[in-house]
């Protein structure tokens, strides 16, 4: 059964340190897996990642896939209090499948 | 450009009863996402609609859960009965179908939450 999984579960920091997050994942078919932010509301979409090895990058934010060891890690950078959310990794499969795992709640402190 | 709105954000129901759910997607998004999200989990698929056909709707308990995209715009999902497990955020999301069954993004409304009591 394809499934996604996230660590760690839940993380606590203070503003300034940099954190990783890190996916893995089984999945048939791999297509591309996505990193989401969620807040209070709706997740949103950070990064798109197809290709072993290209960093994408937004801002503070970064993350990279490695397919053959089937994981991706998503990097913060001076972290700020705004960065408070659920992290979530989804992977898609070529059957238009997309798995989400359970996320990672991040909490940063002033 | 307008996002995916859904209807009730909030609804509380007892259990035997039943609740619809509303969403209008983003324009000219073919593609139309009903999720359903418990406390501490990520997101898990409900069903899928391609326009107003159904792509996917394996993992949709359809004893008490159904769907519908009739014109292929709005969508609707229903529970009758509802049960206490059903007491999650529902999240419509949409998105572009570029070909080849490739899309691109999701983008998410704002959930209806739901408690059963």
């Amino acid at each position: 059964e394809d499934k996604v999984v996230q660590s760690p579960l839940s993380l606590v920091v203070h503003e300034g340190d940099t954190v990783t997050l890190n996916c893995s994942y089984e999945v048939t078919n791999f297509r591309s897996l996505l990193w989401y932010k969620q807040e209070k509301k709706a997740p949103t979409f950070l990064f798109m990642l197809t290709s072993s090895g290209i960093e994408k990058k937004s801002g503070r934010l970064s993350s990279i896939l490695d397919k053959k060891e089937l994981f991706s890690i998503l990097n913060i950078t001076a972290t700020q209090t705004g960065d408070s959310a659920i992290y979530l990794c989804a992977v898609e499969s070529n059957n238009n499948d997309m798995r989400f795992g359970a996320g990672t709640r991040l909490t940063v402190k002033p | 450009e307008a996002g995916v709105a859904q209807s009730p954000r909030y609804k509380i129901i007892e259990k035997r009863q039943s609740v619809a759910f509303w969403c209008n997607p983003i324009s000219g998004h073919a593609t139309l996402y009903w999720y359903q999200q418990i406390l501490g989990q990520g997101p898990k698929l409900l069903i899928q609609f391609q326009n107003n056909g159904v792509v996917d709707d394996s993992q949709l308990p359809k004893d008490r859960f159904s769907a519908e995209r009739l014109k292929g715009v709005d969508s609707t999902l229903k529970i009758q009965p509802a049960k206490l497990e059903d007491s999650a955020v529902y999240l419509c999301a949409s998105s572009l179908f570029l070909g080849q069954g490739y899309r691109g993004e999701l983008f998410f409304g704002e959930g209806s939450r739901l408690t059963v009591l």
